[in-house]
């Protein structure tokens, strides 16, 4: 079975700090990782994945993520927050023995203060 | 804009009635992926389509029912509406590719309200 667990479902950052969004992972076989993010009233669009290439993951907007077997995580960054990374941030696994199809986390409310 | 079209954007209908929710992937993609949003249940994996045919099969309904056209368009039907059954209805779409690295593109969804 696959499971994933967003730590925090709310995380308040001031402009120009770090945002760090936690994403731990639960997997008996090798898992792709996903990243999405969600506007208000707009769907989820892909910020990055994991697919057993590099374990440091460059996606849009300036995040990246990296994948630690070993603690079994995920963890979403940036080094400077924005206003407008203000969202819903989802991580997703998928794995062979969920034929492929995404579990998603509850997700995390990204919130920044000017 | 995602490419990905979700009609109708909103939808209010009584418990009891059965509703259609339409989805057309982005040109070029096979698979169709149907999701429900809730804030009890997270977002929940529905249904996948692949070519017209049905993939994979998640937490859905004997109620609920979809299919997948030979135009590729999708359509999700809703029966016998509860009021738990509110909710936000995605639909993604992608290539379908094998291995779990099917990057899947979402659209802007179906807010569906049963009173």
């Amino acid at each position: 079975a696959q499971s994933v667990t967003q730590l925090g479902s709310h995380v308040s950052v001031s402009e120009g700090a770090l945002v760090l969004l936690r994403c731990n992972y639960s997997s008996s076989v090798p898992p792709y990782l996903f990243w999405y993010v969600q506007y208000p009233n707009q769907g989820l669009q892909l910020l990055l994945k994991y697919t057993s290439a590099a374990t440091l993951v460059k996606g849009i907007n300036g995040f990246e993520a990296e994948f630690k077997k070993s603690e079994t995580s995920f963890h979403l960054t940036k080094p400077s927050a924005h206003m407008s990374d203000a969202a819903e941030y989802f991580c997703a696994v998928s794995t062979s023995g969920g034929s492929y199809i995404p579990t998603f986390g509850r997700g995390t409310s990204l919130i920044v203060h000017p | 804009d995602s490419g990905v079209t979700q009609t109708p954007k909103h939808l209010i209908t009584a418990t009891g009635q059965r509703v259609t929710l339409r989805c057309s992937p982005r040109s070029g993609d096979l698979s169709v992926y149907w999701y429900q949003q809730s804030l009890d249940q997270g977002l929940q994996f529905l249904i996948q389509y692949y070519n017209g045919e049905e993939r994979a099969k998640g937490n859905i309904l004997e109620r609920f029912s979809a299919q997948q056209f030979p135009d590729l368009h999708s359509e999700l039907n809703l029966s016998s509406l509860e009021l738990g059954d509110s909710a936000l209805y995605f639909c993604a779409s992608g290539q379908g590719g094998v291995g779990g690295t099917d990057t899947q593109y979402f659209g802007p969804g179906t807010r569906l309200t049963v009173l």
